[in-house]
């Protein structure tokens, strides 16, 4: 069975912070896919990112990276310089490679004051 | 915007009655899963559907239940409503129902009283 754990249930920091979100997950599968997601008040899962398990090179998106080791299991996010705006709760979600459906985690909000 | 709309946006029913809650996926793709989100919890998978047929199930009862349209437009709806069934309802299409994509609509908030 597939599982994904973020500890943090919640982060709170002041603008121009760095912060990093936490991502573990289990499977037995050998292909799979791990995503981000961000969900702001409004409910709208806005997605941020999809990688493979055969790619594990680190990714950069403007002030957003994201690193993936799969010694750990992990899949961890980083807001570099946080505004105000990045303020939601972040969502990491696993997939099997066949199928599409998703397995979330539990979710980190992020709280990013002035 | 995902191009994926769902109605109503918010909807409150009583224990015990039914409710059926739509969704439009976003052109040209064939497959659509539905999730719930309780109240600080991630999305839980319901169930797919792909080309009008069930592709998958996720651990919910059999009063939950779906279609899927010729146009790939979907339905949820949920029989004997419990207070727990109380959550944001997600409806997600993906262009084909492997290993693609899901773009997600802005939910269905449904309240039981």
């Amino acid at each position: 069975a597939q599982k994904v754990t973020q500890a943090q249930t919640e982060i709170s920091v002041v603008e121009k912070e760095d912060v990093t979100l936490d991502c573990v997950y289990e499977t037995r599968d050998t292909t799979y896919y791990l995503f981000w997601y961000k969900q702001p008040p409004s409910g709208e899962l806005v997605f941020l990112i999809r990688r493979n398990s055969f790619d594990e090179q680190n990714e950069i998106s403007g002030r957003y990276s994201w690193n993936f080791q799969k010694s750990t299991s992990s899949f961890n996010f980083t807001i570099t310089a946080s505004q105000v705006v990045d303020s939601a709760v972040y969502f990491c979600a696993l997939s099997e490679a066949r199928y599409s459906t998703l397995t979330f985690g539990k979710g980190t909000m992020l709280l990013v004051s002035p | 915007e995902t191009g994926v709309t769902q109605s109503p946006t918010h909807l409150i029913k009583t224990r015990g009655q039914q409710v059926t809650l739509r969704c439009s996926s976003q052109s040209g793709h064939n497959t659509v899963s539905w999730y719930q989100q309780a109240l600080g919890q991630g999305p839980q998978f319901i169930f797919q559907y792909y080309r009008e047929e069930e592709n998958g199930r996720g651990n919910f009862p059999p009063r939950f239940s779906g279609l899927q349209f010729p146009n790939y437009s979907s339905e949820l709806n949920v029989n004997a409503l419990e207070l727990d069934d109380s959550a944001l309802y997600l409806c997600a299409s993906s262009r084909n129902r492997d290993r693609d994509e899901q773009f997600f609509g802005p939910g269905t908030r449904l309240t039981v009283l």
